[in-house]
C-alpha cells in the first residue's frame, strides 16, 4: 500500500532554533514529493522535489530529497513564531493525478 | 486576483439532510481536488476530475458526489449515506497533472448536528 509517513507528529522549540521535518515515503512509480505549510486554513505551497540530492531553498527553509532512501527532510532555521503551523508532505504518482499526504508535523514555535 | 474559493466556511447539517459545498477557481486549471482533513490525520482525497464532464473517485469516496459540468467549478456533495461526515473539507485545483503541486481553497468546516 502507498503511504506518506512524517515526523515528528508534533514539535515545540524555542525562537532562534533549528528544526528539521521529516517525510518518508512508499510508494509505486514515485513522480515528486510536496512540502505545504498549513496555518489556519488553506495549505500555501513551499517545495516541488523531484530530483534527488538537489537542495531547495527559500529564505530560512530548506528542503532535500534523497530518491534512494525514499525520504525527505524540511529545514527551518532561525525559528520564529510565525513558522508555528502545521507542516505536510505530499508524494505525487506518475499517472494517477493525485497527491498522498501524510498526516503532518505539528511546529509551534515559543516566543 | 486568480484563486479558489470555497463556501460557505461553516456549515452545519442535521443528521439525514444532504449538504453541497461550492469550490469555485478562476486559475484556468483543469484538474480540481476534494480533500478531506481530520484531526491527527492527513488529507484524504475523496474525489478529482481532470476535465469538465468527467471525475474519478478517490480513496473514500463513499458517501459523497460530484459533478464537473463547468471547468471553474467542482461542487461536492455530503450525502446522508456519509457516516461521519463532521470535518474539514478543502478543494484544490492544478495545472494538468499537478506537475506544480496543487492550489488549496481555504476550506469549508461541516459539522453534524
Amino acid at each position: 500500500e502507498d503511504k506518506v509517513v512524517q515526523s515528528p507528529l508534533s514539535l515545540v522549540v524555542h525562537e532562534g532554533d533549528t528544526v528539521t521535518l521529516n517525510c518518508s515515503y512508499e510508494v509505486t512509480n514515485f513522480r515528486s514529493l510536496l512540502w505545504y505549510k498549513q496555518e489556519k486554513k488553506a495549505p500555501t505551497f513551499l517545495f516541488m522535489l523531484t530530483s534527488s540530492g538537489i537542495e531547495k531553498k527559500s529564505g530560512r527553509l530548506s528542503s532535500i530529497l534523497d530518491k534512494k532512501e525514499l525520504f525527505s527532510i524540511l529545514n527551518i532555521t532561525a525559528t520564529q513564531t510565525g513558522d508555528s503551523a502545521i507542516y505536510l508532505c505530499a508524494a505525487d504518482f506518475s499517472g494517477t493525478y493525485k497527491y498522498i499526504f501524510g498526516t503532518g508535523t505539528r511546529l509551534k514555535v515559543l516566543a | 486576483d486568480g484563486g479558489i474559493t470555497q463556501s460557505p466556511k461553516y456549515l452545519f447539517r442535521k443528521e439525514g439532510q444532504n449538504v453541497t459545498l461550492s469550490c469555485e477557481q478562476n486559475l484556468n486549471h483543469d484538474a480540481m481536488y476534494w480533500y478531506r482533513q481530520d484531526p491527527g490525520q492527513g488529507l484524504r482525497l475523496i474525489y478529482y476530475s481532470q476535465i469538465v464532464n468527467d471525475f474519478q473517485k478517490g480513496d473514500i469516496a463513499e458517501g459523497y458526489s460530484v459533478s464537473r459540468e463547468k471547468k471553474e467549478s467542482f461542487p461536492l456533495t455530503v450525502t446522508s449515506a456519509q457516516k461521519n461526515p463532521t470535518a474539514f473539507y478543502l478543494c484544490a485545483s492544478s495545472v494538468d497533472r499537478g506537475d506544480y503541486g496543487y492550489t488549496f481553497g481555504s476550506g469549508t468546516r461541516l459539522t453534524v448536528v
